[in-house]
């Protein structure tokens, strides 16, 4: 079945520097949706990205989906304590029996020490 | 705009019992899907149900059941539990099929 990776598991930034989280897929997605869970939380849909080489940014945070639509990056210039959290990618199949079915990857937990 | 809700937001079972937990959709959404989320795991995919239709299923076995209602608020039924049943049960609405989840609170299950 479809599985969704995701890397790195941790990652400890000190205040004001950047993060990086990869996100690769087995199968060709419709899209791929990000999310944040902060600790004792449940996930915030951040953004989804639907087409090819798609780059779409949130102040300081860029979202990139590959030319395959197999794999997508999440990247936060000058990290802030506000951004401690797990971040998750989800991707979505298209149509067929699978159709509406995220696919979560195992997370990122990020830590930002001030 | 109300939100995604759920309830209870903890509960304790034993072995063996059953258990139903409810999820209010949001305003608007006639999408709610399921998912488990284990302690340091991201959220498994139970199922999804589209006007009052399970839409489609993740691999778990048939003792995982749901409903959703015309209002589109939606049940998640589990008998014979397991003590691996233990977990985060979130439920999500979306305002179509194939768009941005928003998540509840979420139940946490503890089967003793």
């Amino acid at each position: 079945g479809q599985q969704v990776m995701q890397i790195p598991q941790y990652q400890h930034v000190q205040e004001g520097e950047d993060f990086t989280t990869y996100c690769n897929s087995s199968t060709t997605l419709s899209n791929i949706q990000w999310y944040k869970q902060r600790p004792g939380g449940h996930p915030v849909f951040l953004i989804q990205l639907v087409k090819s080489g798609e780059v779409k940014k949130q102040k300081r945070l860029t979202f990139q989906f590959g030319e395959a639509k197999k794999n997508s990056s999440l990247h936060i210039t000058a990290t802030q304590t506000t951004d401690v959290g797990t971040y998750f990618c989800a991707g979505l199949l298209a149509g067929g029996t699978s159709y509406g079915k995220l696919t979560f990857g195992q997370g990122t937990i990020l830590t930002v020490h001030p | 705009e109300t939100g995604v809700t759920q309830s209870p937001t903890h509960l304790i079972k034993t072995r063996g019992q059953q258990v139903t937990l409810r999820c209010s959709s949001q305003s608007g959404h006639n999408t709610v899907s399921w998912y488990q989320q284990a302690l340091g795991q991201g959220p498994q995919f139970i199922f999804q149900y589209y006007r009052e239709e399970e839409n489609g299923r993740g691999n778990f076995p048939p003792r995982f059941s749901g409903l959703q209602f015309p209002n589109y608020s939606s049940e998640l039924n589990v008998n014979a539990l397991e003590l691996d049943d233990s977990a985060l049960y979130l439920c999500a609405s979306s305002p179509q099929r194939g768009t941005e989840a928003f998540f509840g609170q979420g139940t946490r299950l503890t089967v003793v």
